[in-house]
């Protein structure tokens, strides 16, 4: 069946440096979404990237969908502490299937 | 406010029981999910409905039931046939089904321990 892989599956870094996760899947996807979820919370909703190729941007977060339509990353410039969490990405054609997510933990 | 809520927060059982999760939506959404999460790992699917009176099998079903008399409800049952039912449990509305490009919101989640 389709599967969505995410790494790395956990990262620490200082206050202020760029942290980068990246999701690939077996298949082609329609679209990839993007959740963030803090500790002890819900997943909640960032992006979706429908296009080959697409970047987005928010603030400091990029979103990159690739031209295979078969990977996506998710690049955080200059990380803060309201930046922890779990980030997850989740991709499909019939049917949205998560990956494993990237646990982010910053150093003050 | 539109939302999701999910009830029980937190959920003590003893092994055999049968437990039944609570979700309900005020968001008109059509679509709605069942997810397990355990730590460290992504989400999974248990079931999902596109539509009132259908509901689907998602990846992981053992063990699990559903059912969808409501647009706005959808409880999950775990049956004592789940073998290891403690998780972190998610469910999740969307606008549209999964071959939409909706997004996918989240209830705040019901945590289950089986002692």
């Amino acid at each position: 069946g389709q599967q969505v892989m995410q790494i790395p599956q956990y990262q620490h870094v200082q206050e202020g440096e760029d942290f980068t996760t990246y999701c690939n899947s077996s298949t082609t996807l329609s679209n990839i979404q993007w959740y963030k979820q803090r500790p002890g919370g819900h997943p909640v909703f960032l992006i979706q990237l429908v296009k080959s190729g697409e970047v987005k941007k928010q603030k400091r977060l990029t979103f990159q969908f690739g031209e295979a339509k078969k990977n996506s990353s998710l690049h955080i410039t200059a990380t803060q502490t309201t930046d922890v969490g779990t980030y997850f990405c989740a991709g499909g054609a019939q049917k949205l299937v998560f990956g494993q997510g990237t646990r982010l933990t910053i150093n003050p | 406010d539109g939302g999701i809520t999910q009830s029980p927060k937190y959920l003590f059982r003893k092994e055999g029981q049968n437990v039944t999760l609570s979700c309900e939506q005020n968001l008109n959404h059509d679509a709605m999910y069942w997810y397990r999460q355990d730590p460290g790992q992504g989400l999974r699917l248990i079931y999902y409905s596109q539509i009132v009176n259908d509901f689907q099998k998602g990846d992981i079903a053992e063990g699990y039931s559903v059912s969808r008399e409501k647009k706005e409800s959808f409880p999950l049952t775990v049956t004592s046939a789940q073998k290891n039912p403690t998780a972190f449990y998610l469910c999740a509305s969307s606008i549209e089904g999964f071959w939409g490009t909706g997004e996918l919101f989240f209830g705040e989640g019901s945590r289950l321990t089986v002692l």
